[in-house]
């Protein structure tokens, strides 16, 4: 399940600080949208879902923000900790369609 | 707390073989999917099943690859005849109606 390329964004951020991580969306049509959290070796866990007439919505040290003009997509943590560091993947559904269509991913890095 | 299933967690094959990735679904759900991930790529669908037949397909679903739902509950995705480029990891996920998806560890296919 590994997920790292060459290419892969990464944000490093010290334990304890907030994180951001952005996404930017393809498909204007799109009205689901999802933040995967990816381990090594793991397969992508769901972490947070925003529907398309939301502009944002909260978890548990999660916020997920929407913004639709832009077709941007943002994933906010709170007081960051080591066992967030993963691949963070958004994706977006379609409203005539239950397919997920992932982005590139950002790794996160959470430095002790 | 719920689980998708997949096994075998690795497969070694050789070219020209056919495998079966085996999957089970979280019990309750109706929309089952096969999803892979080339090593350092993103996530991309390859096929929906719903009430008992593909609802939607990617272009890299062809010929070579067929999905079943031999009993009420298992799914599968066979390839009749690997190529080495079929080489990635495959994620089976399932999910109730309008809901989020949820994945599986996934099948690390390595075709040589």
């Amino acid at each position: 399940g590994e997920s790292v390329g060459l290419h892969l964004p990464t944000l490093s951020v010290q334990e304890g600080d907030n994180s951001i991580i952005n996404c930017a969306y393809s498909n204007s049509a799109s009205d689901y949208f999802i933040w995967y959290k990816q381990e090594s070796g793991k397969g992508p866990q769901f972490i947070i879902d925003i529907r398309s007439n939301m502009d944002k919505r909260q978890g548990q040290r999660v916020t997920v923000l929407l913004n639709k003009t832009v077709k941007h997509l943002s994933l906010q943590i709170a007081a960051t900790q080591p066992g967030d560091s993963a691949v963070y993947f958004c994706a977006e559904r379609g409203d005539s369609s239950y397919k997920l269509i992932f982005g590139s991913g950002t790794r996160l890095l959470v430095r002790p | 707390e719920p689980e998708v299933t997949q096994t075998p967690s690795h497969q070694v094959t050789q070219m020209g073989q056919e495998v079966i990735l085996r999957c089970v679904p979280i019990s309750n759900h109706l929309y089952f999917y096969w999803y892979r991930q080339i090593l350092g790529q993103k996530v991309e669908f390859l096929v929906s099943f719903y009430n008992n037949e593909i609802s939607e397909k990617s272009e890299i679903f062809d010929d070579q690859f067929s999905v079943e739902r031999p009993d009420g509950s298992n799914f599968t995705l066979k390839i009749r005849s690997t190529k080495l480029e079929d080489s990635a990891m495959y994620f089976c996920a399932s999910s109730g109606w309008l809901a989020e998806a949820f994945f599986g560890q996934g099948t690390r296919l390595t075709v040589v």
